[in-house]
């Protein structure tokens, strides 16, 4: 079965420091890897996508992350955080097949000025 | 072009009673999942339809039920409801097809509230 273990709930960072949201998964191959934002009220708005090749993948909203098998991660990194990142970002998990996403709990981050 | 569309916004039912959601896919799109996001939870894969069949399954109980429709377009249904059942119920879609993995675009959601 698979899953996906977001061990942040909630991080505070402030504007413009970097920022890295961790997420492990578990699947029994090569899976499918997303990164979704979320704010208040509104639906899943996709950040990035690991489906293979290159490792590290840029995503919207000058967002990149790495996936690293060896670790079973897939974090979530921004260089400068903006006040308007704030929002709750789900890390989830997909396998080849059938189209079921798996999520994590999702972190919470907060930015102050 | 549209994206996912999902009617309503807001419901609110009480303990016991039926409720039917319905959600539009993105144009082209044939294949529609439905996710439940309890508060502070992530969404939670409900089941998902394709060419009218259900697909695959969640844990979720038989109160739990769907359709889809010639056009793609697809219906929730949630039986007996239950105080656990408030939540956002969030609907994507994508194209169909098994192998290889299509994005899913997620529409705004459905939010229930059981009283």
């Amino acid at each position: 079965a698979q899953s996906v273990t977001q061990p942040d709930i909630h991080i505070t960072v402030s504007e413009g420091a970097s920022l890295e949201l961790r997420c492990n998964y578990s699947y029994g191959a090569t899976p499918y890897l997303f990164w979704y934002v979320q704010s208040p009220g509104q639906g899943l708005q996709l950040l990035l996508k690991y489906f293979s090749g290159d490792t590290l993948v840029q995503g919207i909203k000058g967002f990149e992350a790495e996936f690293k098998r060896s670790q079973s991660s897939f974090n979530l990194r921004k260089p400068s955080v903006h006040w308007s990142d704030a929002a709750e970002y789900f890390c989830a998990v997909a396998g080849r097949g059938y189209q079921k996403v798996t999520f994590g709990t999702g972190t919470k981050l907060q930015v102050i000025p | 072009d549209a994206g996912v569309t999902q009617s309503p916004t807001h419901l609110i039912k009480t303990r016991g009673q039926q409720v039917t959601l319905r959600c539009s896919p993105k144009s082209g799109h044939d294949t529609v999942s439905w996710y439940q996001q309890a508060l502070g939870q992530g969404p939670q894969f409900i089941f998902q339809y394709y060419e009218e069949e259900e697909r695959q399954r969640g844990n979720f109980p038989d109160r739990f039920s769907g359709h889809q429709f010639p056009n793609y377009s697809s219906e929730l249904n949630v039986n007996a409801l239950l105080l656990g059942d408030s939540a956002l119920y969030l609907c994507a879609s994508s194209l169909g097809g098994q192998g290889n993995y299509n994005e899913q675009f997620f529409g705004p959601g459905t939010r229930l509230t059981v009283l």
